[in-house]
């Protein structure tokens, strides 16, 4: 069965700083890869997806996310986070009978 | 286009009632699914669905039915509700290739 780990379970950063989220997943298979983020009280949006080519994606509001296959990782960085990316950000992968698995989710605190 | 809506946004049940979170989407998408998420577990797969008159069992179905008459809704009920399902319920519906989730219902079973 597939399965998705994410270590960080709450990050306090403040503004400015640099930000990596770790995510490996258990998946022999062709997998697709997505972060999604859950702003306070909101549901959640993709925030980036992997399906093929480029191992570096780029997603909205500066994220990008690199998968190395080798590693099992698909971690989720940004140069420079400010206050308005605290939310809790989730890891998922998608197999070939398009079950999707989550993550446990990592809280992410920017102080201002 | 509204989306993956969700009704209603809040319940709050005594032990043993029922009830049915009500989820529709208006995308024309075969796959639609309902999660649990609780603090420390991420969402959790209840119920699933391909497309209309299918649907299968996720990671944690005990204590919740599904159906799916007609390709938009897909309603998750709740039989004998226990404090155990107080949780935030998400559905969500698909293309394959992406998960587009509605608001969530906030469900305390007391």
């Amino acid at each position: 069965a597939q399965s998705v780990s994410q270590h960080n379970h709450h990050v306090i950063l403040s503004e400015a700083a640099s930000l990596e989220l770790g995510c490996n997943y258990s998946y022999g298979g062709t997998v697709n890869l997505f972060w999604y983020v859950q702003y306070p009280g909101q549901h959640l949006q993709l925030l980036l997806k992997y399906f093929s080519g480029d191992p570096l994606v780029k997603g909205i509001k500066g994220f990008e996310a690199e998968f190395i296959k080798s590693k099992f990782s698909f971690n989720l960085r940004k140069p420079s986070v400010q206050w308005s990316d605290t939310a809790e950000y989730f890891c998922a992968v998608i197999n070939t009978g398009n079950q999707f698995y989550f993550g446990t989710g990592t809280s992410l605190t920017v102080i201002p | 286009n509204a989306g993956v809506t969700q009704t209603p946004k809040f319940q709050v049940l005594k032990t043993g009632q029922s009830m049915t979170l009500q989820c529709a989407q208006d995308m024309n998408h075969e796959y639609m699914s309902w999660y649990r998420q609780d603090p420390g577990m991420g969402l959790r797969l209840i119920h699933y669905s391909v497309g209309a008159g299918i649907t299968d069992q996720g990671e944690v179905p005990n204590g919740y039915n599904v159906s799916r008459s007609t390709t938009e809704d897909f309603p998750l009920r709740l039989l004998s509700a226990a404090p155990s399902q107080t949780s935030v319920y998400f559905c969500a519906s698909s293309t394959g290739v992406s998960l587009y989730f509605g608001p969530g219902t906030r469900l305390t079973v007391l």
